[in-house]
């Protein structure tokens, strides 16, 4: 039973079109976040929400626009896709904004691999 | 800002230690995280230091020294299936999670 899982695991498209990645995670978590891991490598903060409230929005280009609809549910919705967009996107959880106890630990999804030709 | 370095290859062979350096810069520092991250796979936890000292885990151990702005991650007896990257990420400021990511080390472990 995958704790953090995401969706497509793969996704080819063109330069301009519209596409989203869906998340959901059934560990309980009340925080989530989307990462963006480039050709070289680096794993970069996108967002985050903390029972479904943005709070972490790390300089994103509008056309990245999250949507939580409920505590374990985080989709990435991305319009007007460039050559820069391809990457792997992770979705990862963790237990919340509590201090020092193991809260901060992230679990991470699979990744999606997003092409854009 | 913040600068994490770290080696970009590493390679060892098989029962032998090997330390995993990581320096950083950053402002707001909130603790340390060391993650393995097989390729295609996602990065999973292997530990985490806020205070100074060594944090032992079974074959892996990290160290972290605020004041110099240095940690390491210990991998003891290695085995072929530690052939991974392992990324030191910094958290900053109040909110948890805000993890800023080195460009991971490529251990490769030989028979």
């Amino acid at each position: 039973d995958t704790a953090v899982s995401q969706t497509p695991k793969y996704l080819v498209t063109q330069m301009g079109n519209d596409k989203s990645i869906k998340c959901e995670q059934n560990l309980g978590h009340d925080t989530m976040y989307w990462y963006k891991q480039d050709s070289k490598k680096f794993l970069k903060i996108m967002f985050s929400y903390n029972n479904k409230e943005l709070i972490i929005n790390e300089t994103v280009p509008n056309r990245f626009s999250p949507k939580s609809p409920d505590k374990a549910h985080l989709n990435l919705h991305i319009n007007s896709l460039e050559l820069g967009d391809s990457a792997v996107y992770f979705c990862a959880s963790s237990l919340g904004q509590g201090a020092f106890s193991g809260a901060n630990v992230l679990t991470f999804g699979a990744g999606s691999r997003l092409t854009v030709l | 800002g913040q600068n994490i370095d770290q080696p970009t290859e590493m390679t060892a062979t098989e029962g032998a230690i090997v330390q995993i350096n990581c320096t950083y810069q950053t402002s707001g520092f909130n603790g340390l995280f060391w993650y393995q991250q097989h390729a295609g796979e996602a990065p999973t936890f292997l530990s985490y230091n806020v205070l100074d000292g060594l944090e032992e885990k079974g074959r892996f151990s990290s160290f972290l020294s605020r004041s110099k702005g240095y940690s390491y991650l210990l991998l003891n007896e290695l085995q072929m299936k530690d052939s991974a990257s392992y990324l030191c990420a910094v958290q900053r400021g109040s909110t948890l999670g805000r993890l800023y990511f080195g460009r991971g080390t490529q251990l490769t472990v030989w028979p």
